[in-house]
């Protein structure tokens, strides 16, 4: 069974850091892309980064750029969000998922396992 | 960035009866390989999203065959044959053409 858990959220004042976990199992991890997307209160969805699964490319959106840095730990099945220079946008759930994988290797286009999300609030 | 806009933002529905989502992108969601990548997924309050359907009109494993997703180019829609009441909740449109991902704002499934 494929699961993935956040970890790392919390109450942080405006300009601090953070650095969120995600444990995954249930799948090779190794072989996959990953990705964070975070939800605003009441939002919807906003993509904010994915790794490739050897970590040498990355991709964040433009509102993140620079203060964030996806990476992981193929030998911990782990993936990581360092978040810096927080502001009280970046508040919200953050998700780790999963991109569905379809026969023959083939792109899907879209996200099969989500976790459970973990709640960063940036105030102070 | 492409542009996602969903209609209507909330739908007070009838258990039973049909109920249609739209979802507009700003530019073509066909990529270069050949494939639209427009996937749709539900959220309940609390949870996080959950695939429906992908490239347009695939249902992932394990949904109900009363979903269904048509469309092209940049006009989608999600339709849901006889709307149950697990399918209260908010139902979100996204797009995977090109980086950054983006997702529409929203439609809220209300009975």
């Amino acid at each position: 069974e494929v699961q993935l858990v956040e970890s790392g959220g919390g109450l942080v004042q405006p300009g601090g850091s953070l650095r969120l976990s995600c444990a995954a199992s249930g799948f090779i991890f190794s072989n996959y892309w990953m990705y964070w997307v975070r939800q605003g209160p009441g939002k919807g969805p906003v993509w904010v980064s994915r790794i490739s699964p050897d970590g040498r490319t990355t991709n964040y959106a433009d509102s993140i750029k620079g203060r964030f840095t996806i990476s992981r730990d193929n030998a911990k099945d782990t993936l990581y969000l360092q978040m810096n220079s927080l502001g009280p946008d970046d508040t919200g759930v953050y998700y780790c998922a999963k991109p569905l994988r379809l026969e023959g290797n083939s792109l899907s286009g879209s996200f099969d396992f989500w976790g459970h999300g973990i709640l960063v609030t940036v105030s102070s | 960035d492409i542009v996602m806009t969903q209609t209507p933002l909330s739908s007070p529905v009838t258990l039973g009866q049909p109920a249609s989502i739209s979802c507009r992108s700003s530019q073509s969601l066909v990529h270069s390989d050949g494939n639209t990548y427009l996937s749709w997924l539900h959220q309940r309050p609390g949870q996080p999203p959950r695939l429906l359907i992908y490239k347009i009109s695939n249902r992932f494993s394990g949904v109900p065959d009363r979903f269904s997703g048509i469309g092209a180019g940049t006009d989608f829609t999600l339709k849901i044959s006889r709307v149950e009441a697990e399918d209260v909740g908010v139902y979100f449109c996204m797009q995977a053409r090109q980086l950054p991902y983006t997702f529409g704002q929203g439609t809220k499934l209300e009975i």
